[in-house]
């Protein structure tokens, strides 16, 4: 069966440091792969999917993700965070069959 | 452009009550869905629908039911809640199954 694993609960970074956000996957044929940002209260917005082809996808909010096959991972960066990426970050693998998976999300802190 | 609209935003409910979340999408979405989310659990799929009368079961399906008798409208029923089903509820749509759009939640708990 398919499944996400997001290996940080949590991560503090300083702001105006960069930021990567891990993700591994495990699936039977390349999924559909999205990145999505939750704030306090509120709904998933969507930041950034791959579906085929070139594999840095860019994002809304300056970030960005890779696609890396052989090591089955979609890891989520942004060069320079800013205190109102403060947030959690779930992973999500599809493959249209409407059988997507979540990771457990990763809950970001931005010092000052 | 609304979207994906929940309704209530927050509820309590106390054991063996039953009620019926809302969701309304105004973008003609084919596709439906709702997830609960649980602390450190990620989101899981509970039900989801294709089409205008196509509804199929998600991953966590038992003690809820749902409808789709219109493109826009996708309700969630719990019948006989029990204290398992406290939890934040989502419902998205998608154009075609791939990325999903989601409301902003609705905060059940049972008490």
């Amino acid at each position: 069966a398919q499944s996400v694993t997001q290996p940080d609960i949590h991560i503090t970074v300083s702001e105006g440091a960069s930021l990567e956000l891990r993700c591994n996957y495990s699936y039977g044929a390349t999924p559909y792969l999205f990145w999505y940002v939750q704030s306090p209260g509120q709904g998933l917005q969507l930041l950034l999917k791959y579906f085929s082809g070139d594999t840095l996808v860019q994002g809304i909010k300056g970030f960005e993700a890779e696609f890396k096959r052989s090591q089955s991972s979609f890891n989520l960066r942004k060069p320079s965070v800013h205190w109102s990426d403060a947030a959690e970050y779930f992973c999500a693998v599809g493959a249209g069959n409407n059988d997507m998976r979540f990771g457990a999300g990763t809950r970001l802190t931005v010092k000052p | 452009n609304a979207g994906v609209t929940q309704t209530p935003k927050f509820r309590i409910l106390k054991i063996g009550q039953s009620m019926t979340l809302q969701c309304t999408q105004d973008m003609n979405h084919n596709y439906m869905y709702w997830y609960r989310q649980d602390p450190g659990m990620g989101l899981k799929l509970i039900y989801y629908s294709v089409g205008a009368g196509i509804t199929d079961k998600g991953e966590v399906p038992n003690g809820y039911n749902v409808s789709r008798s219109t493109t826009e409208d996708f309700p969630l029923r719990l019948e006989l809640a029990a204290p398992s089903q406290t939890s934040v509820y989502f419902c998205a749509s998608s154009p075609l199954g791939r990325e999903a759009f989601f409301g902003q939640g609705t905060r059940l708990t049972v008490v």
